[in-house]
């Protein structure tokens, strides 16, 4: 089974209007950590947010802010008023089994977002 | 602060020849390294990780090995290289650190290897 799912492989949003970008997950872990990183056409992976799954309040960055839904699995990437730079992929990633050095990254397939001017 | 540099930045390689691609990390130290794979409008794939010199874990068994002989160097190696290879590879580290808040991973800005 798939670990981390995002459903929407592409999304168009008017400029200056929110966006959300949807990932579920799956984990029998109770200690889990989840991120969302950004990908622009030159490749980079960039960090962009990150939700433990002990954290009571929702994690924000700016413009970013995770929708994080425990009961559902869900993590849920909100970017609020959306600008040109923000077309890029987006990828959800889980981390389980934190400890010890040993810290892999789950990602899920991505989600392509291009903003309208 | 801390940077982490890939090389070669872009790379054609026949099928059957050999691989070395490098990555390096400054300002830090005894380092997470991974290495990821990314076809083409697809997701990352875990290759290898290291937690240590010397010490390489396999995610998944294929045409390529990768080795730490430093601290704060990861290599990723083929004998003979297939067409299935071809892709984005990202090497990327985290600190050594316990707590929930770890993982973190920061990323370097890949090679693109295309074998012909």
């Amino acid at each position: 089974a798939q670990k981390i799912t995002q459903t929407q492989p592409g999304m168009f949003v008017q400029e200056k209007e929110a966006v959300t970008l949807d990932c579920t997950y799956d984990t029998s872990d109770p200690s889990y950590g989840l991120f969302w990183y950004k990908q622009p056409s030159s490749g980079e992976m960039i960090f962009l947010i990150y939700q433990g799954s002990y954290d009571q309040q929702n994690a924000t960055e700016g413009r970013y802010s995770l929708n994080f839904q425990k009961a559902r699995k869900s993590a849920n990437l909100v970017i609020s008023a959306s600008q040109l730079g923000d077309s890029a992929m987006y990828f959800c990633a889980m981390r389980e089994a934190a400890g010890f050095g040993n810290e892999k990254l789950t990602f899920g397939t991505g989600t392509r977002l291009t903003i309208i001017p | 602060s801390q940077t982490i540099h890939q090389w070669p930045a872009t790379l054609v390689q026949p099928v059957g020849s050999p691989l070395s691609l490098e990555c390096t990390v400054e300002g830090t130290s005894n380092p997470n390294l991974y290495w990821y794979r990314q076809a083409a409008g697809r997701g990352l794939q875990l290759l290898f990780y290291s937690v240590g010199i010397g010490q390489i874990s396999s995610e998944v068994p294929q045409n390529l090995s990768a080795s730490r002989p430093q601290d704060r160097q990861f290599i990723l190696s083929s004998k003979k290289l297939l067409l299935s290879d071809s892709g984005f590879y990202l090497c990327a580290w985290s600190e050594d650190r316990l707590g929930l808040r770890s993982g973190e991973q920061y990323f370097g800005p890949g090679t693109r290897l295309t074998v012909t």
